[in-house]
């Protein structure tokens, strides 16, 4: 069964670090291009970052330069690295592949 | 940015009626290589986005046939051919034909 399963979420002061996993089965995330998508409270949804099978990377303007995707293919996990984080990134982290399959998502909270 | 343009944001419908969405772009989402990368999703109460169509009419797997999609362009549908009280929830459409991706801002289905 194809499955994605996100982690490391939690409450985060502003200026603070965290790093999401989203551990993948049933396929391998290296085959294909892998995503992270969030959602405020009570919002729609933000496209995050995404990162080609090849390993080309993309990012939200509004995340450019503090968040970084990656993926360890031996353990089959994406990653995304969150740094210097505000009240605007206050959101449940989805991880999807290929736009097709998500995670359940991982509810990160900054605050103070 | 593309920007994506949904209507109605909130839909009333009674079980077995038809319901259809607009999802208009400001940019065509038609790329180079003949595909049109514009998709459905609906997010159900407390849950993740699901696939619902790719490819501007394409079903994803397991995906109820009353569910199709339209357009070309600019401009393209969805249609719930007859609701049932399963299809509550937010659709969103999306574009993948550039970055960033973006969605449009949701339609609340309601019965």
């Amino acid at each position: 069964e194809v499955q994605l399963v996100e982690s490391g979420g939690g409450l985060v002061q502003p200026g603070g670090s965290l790093r999401l996993s989203c551990a993948a089965s049933g396929f391998t995330v290296s085959s294909n291009y892998m995503n992270w998508v969030r959602q405020a409270p009570g919002k729609g949804l933000e496209w995050v970052s995404l990162i080609y099978s090849g390993g080309g990377t993309y990012y939200a303007d509004s995340v450019k330069g503090r968040f970084t995707i990656s993926r360890d293919n031996s353990k089959n996990t994406l990653y995304l690295q969150m740094n210097s984080l505000t009240t605007e990134d206050t959101a449940v982290y989805y991880c999807a592949s290929s736009f097709d399959i998500w995670g359940q998502g991982t509810m990160v909270t900054v605050s103070s | 940015d593309f920007v994506m343009t949904q209507t109605p944001l909130s839909l009333s419908v009674t079980p077995g009626q038809p319901a259809s969405i607009s999802c208009k772009s400001s940019q065509s989402l038609l790329h180079s290589d003949g595909k049109t990368y514009l998709y459905w999703y609906l997010q159900k109460p407390g849950q993740p986005p699901q696939l619902l169509i790719y490819e501007v009419s394409n079903r994803f797997s397991g995906v109820p046939d009353r569910f199709s999609g339209s357009g070309s362009g600019t401009d393209f549908t969805l249609k719930i051919s007859r609701v049932e009280a399963e299809d509550v929830g937010d659709y969103y459409c999306m574009q993948s034909i550039q970055f960033p991706v973006t969605f449009g801002q949701g339609t609340r289905l309601e019965i």
